[in-house]
């Protein structure tokens, strides 16, 4: 079975500064996606990116970059210019993709940006 | 666009009552849909999902149930709520990339 883990419980970051945030996996499979959701006090569960695990560039969608690492079972989000408004739980999150319905997603990383 | 409507919002019940969540969706046809709980402090977790009209599959035994009556529309029951059922809960559908989008989600408080 495919686990996910955020060893993060919390972290917080100065307001404009970078904050990374880890997760590791588990799995079998060679090819497989992984994705970052963000959750804000609205609880509103939002995609933040997604990395393909065939495909070496690492995802970047504006401020939001991650470092896929798959020999290591890595896949860490970088957060460039924190906002305010960045500041959420955060959960990684693994699917094997086809025939598999299912997204395992770690426990999640509270993350607090600071003015 | 591609929109995922759920109600109640909130919802406050005692021990023992039924239960009726309902999901729609808007914008795409024959989606996969998911069921998701999320306790206090915690992951997601797959309860229920459907590729279809009346196709329901569970990950986890509880007391809970699912039906799939119309294409965009996923509903979530249970005839006698527990205490342990207070979570907040997630409805989601599948993107074209296996990724997931989610509902605004409905907050459940059993008393």
């Amino acid at each position: 079975a495919q686990t996910v883990t955020q060893s993060q419980p919390e972290m917080s970051v100065q307001e404009a500064e970078t904050v990374t945030l880890s997760c590791t996996y588990d799995t079998s499979e060679n090819n497989y996606y992984l994705f970052w959701y963000k959750q804000p006090p609205s609880r509103q569960m939002i995609l933040v990116i997604r990395q393909e695990a065939y495909k070496q560039q690492n995802a970047t969608e504006n401020r939001f970059s991650v470092n896929f690492q798959k020999a290591a079972k890595s896949f860490s989000l970088k957060i460039s210019d924190s906002q305010l408004g960045d500041t959420a739980m955060y959960f990684c999150a693994f699917t094997s993709g086809a025939g598999s319905y299912q997204l395992t997603f770690g426990k999640g990383t509270k993350l607090s940006v600071i003015p | 666009s591609q929109t995922i409507h759920q109600w109640p919002a909130t919802l406050v019940q005692p021990v023992g009552s039924p239960l009726s969540l309902e999901c729609t969706v808007e914008g795409t046809s024959n989606p996969n849909l998911y069921w998701y709980r999320q306790a206090a402090g915690r992951g997601l977790q797959l309860l229920f999902y459907s590729v279809g009209i009346g196709q329901i599959s569970s990950e986890v035994p509880q007391n809970l149930s699912a039906s799939r009556p119309q294409d965009r529309q996923f509903i979530l029951s249970s005839k006698k709520l527990l205490l342990s059922d207070s979570g907040f809960y997630l409805c989601a559908r599948d993107g074209s990339s296996y990724e997931q989008y989610f509902g605004p989600g409905t907050r459940l408080t059993v008393t």
